[in-house]
């Protein structure tokens, strides 16, 4: 099946930790997207990837870390240095072909990450 | 900088309409989202306006004028599933980024 999988779907992390998220899509998409959704909140990016082995920061990237050392993967490092890292987090992919053309994102189930 | 506004609740009953409202300053335009998002899942894509008028995909329609920074959703024959948080989001165009609205929970009762 195509599609975008995050694992895994829960996570705790220790005081001090590093945690990696994954993110992988099978649909041959150029872009990939991180973002965070806190309660009542809207989704905030954290870091996006237009091709591979080229990323930039987002609204809220302090904390945060990824690589893209393949089109089909994106994972997101919360580093300890991210204080508050309790959140929902959504990877997203589209296709980026330029002018009106749609360019959907579509997103991952999420992780849910939680400190312990 | 983005600015995107939605109003935090609706309720309505099932068989109603509801009419969801989203207005928005950005630094730049191109195309407005609208997203549905069950509960603890990810959101899924309902529906996209670039130019403005009208589109409609079955129950679901939504509206766009560029000019007042203005779009709806409007939701007709509201079923229970329907009960959900709808994201509006604006695109850059210059990196494609999507800037989300807060999101709007809509209720729909028996």
């Amino acid at each position: 099946d195509g599609g975008i999988t995050q694992s895994p779907k829960y996570l705790f992390r220790k005081e001090g930790q590093n945690v990696t998220l994954s993110c992988e899509q099978n649909l041959n998409h150029d872009a990939m997207y991180w973002y965070r959704q806190d309660p009542g909140q809207g989704l905030r990016l954290i870091y996006y990837s237009q091709i591979v082995n080229d990323f930039q920061k987002g609204d809220i990237a302090e904390g945060y870390s990824v690589s893209r050392e393949k089109k089909e993967s994106f994972p997101l490092t919360v580093t300890s240095a991210q204080k508050n890292p309790t959140a929902f987090y959504l990877c997203a992919s589209s296709m980026n072909t330029g002018g009106l053309a749609k360019n959907i994102q579509y997103f991952g189930a999420g992780t849910r990450l939680s400190v312990l | 900088g983005q600015n995107i506004d939605q109003p935090t609740e609706m309720t309505a009953t099932e068989g109603a309409i509801v009419q969801i409202n989203c207005t928005y300053q950005t630094s730049g335009f191109n195309g407005l989202f609208w997203y549905q998002q069950h509960a603890g899942e990810a959101p899924t894509f309902l529906s996209y306006n670039v130019l403005d008028g009208l589109e409609e995909k079955g129950r679901f329609s939504s509206f766009l004028s560029r000019s007042k920074g203005y779009s709806y959703l409007l939701l007709k024959e509201l079923q229970m599933k329907d009960s959900a948080s709808y994201l509006c989001a604006v695109r850059d165009p210059n990196d494609y980024k999507l800037s989300f609205g807060a999101g709007t929970t809509v209720t729909v009762r028996a």
